[in-house]
């Protein structure tokens, strides 16, 4: 099946600062992505919707200013969490659409974030 | 779009087929019904998905019931590896297809 991979993997951060997580369609080209955020002994729940040269749209309750989302390829989509506080920590999943046949929908493996 | 309700948990023998019930009773007619599955600590999985016909793939079969309200995962034979948790979601096609809505899922665990 396709490939969406996430990088980094796991990411250690200060309070206070920003980070980035990308989420890149390997094999193909996704007009559209999707954040999710999990965590511990939790369900996913998804924050927001990534278009490709347009604004994100953001799930009720979902904070667009600190979480930045930008899809400026069609394989690349960026979530920076902006002033990160301890409870930002969490696992960051994307997922993205493949539309070659079928519309599957792959995640990719994940992004760890701890805020110290 | 449509909730979803699975069992919380449940067990299957090694080599035995694993049947996992999805209950979807206000499903709309554009909404699809997409099984995943997660390992702890890793993304989901994708496994199938339909939206009228039974689908079958590599990894399960996707029996839809003729009325849309339910479905079942089948796992054939189930391996030590299938212990995950799964995830039947519902969700609609068109342009907001890919806004999936997780419940709590059900833990598998194969047993040897």
């Amino acid at each position: 099946g396709a490939v969406v991979s996430q990088h980094p993997s796991r990411v250690i951060c200060k309070s206070g600062t920003s980070v980035k997580i990308e989420c890149r369609s390997l094999d193909f080209q996704a007009t559209t992505m999707f954040w999710y955020r999990q965590f511990p002994k939790q369900s996913l729940m998804l924050m927001a919707t990534s278009n490709e040269g347009s604004k994100a749209t953001y799930e009720q309750g979902v904070e667009k200013d600190k979480f930045l989302i930008n899809h400026a390829s069609l394989t690349l989509s960026t979530l920076t969490v902006t002033s990160a506080h301890p409870e930002d920590s969490s696992f960051y999943i994307c997922s993205a659409r493949d539309s070659r046949g079928g519309d599957t929908i792959y995640f990719g493996e994940g992004s760890w974030l701890t805020v110290v | 779009d449509a909730k979803t309700t699975q069992p919380p948990s449940m067990d299957c023998a090694e080599g035995r087929a694993a049947n996992l019930p999805c209950n979807h009773s206000t499903i709309s007619g554009n909404e699809y019904v997409y099984w995943y599955r997660q390992i702890h600590s890793q993304g989901p999985q994708y496994i199938i998905h339909g939206l009228k016909n039974n689908e079958t793939n590599e990894m399960a079969s996707l029996i839809i019931t003729e009325d849309r309200k339910s479905s079942t995962l089948i796992l054939p034979h189930a391996t030590l590896r299938d212990t995950a948790v799964y995830y039947c979601i519902s969700g609609r096609g068109g342009s907001t297809l890919g806004r999936l809505y997780f419940g709590r899922g059900t833990q598998l665990t194969v047993w040897p």
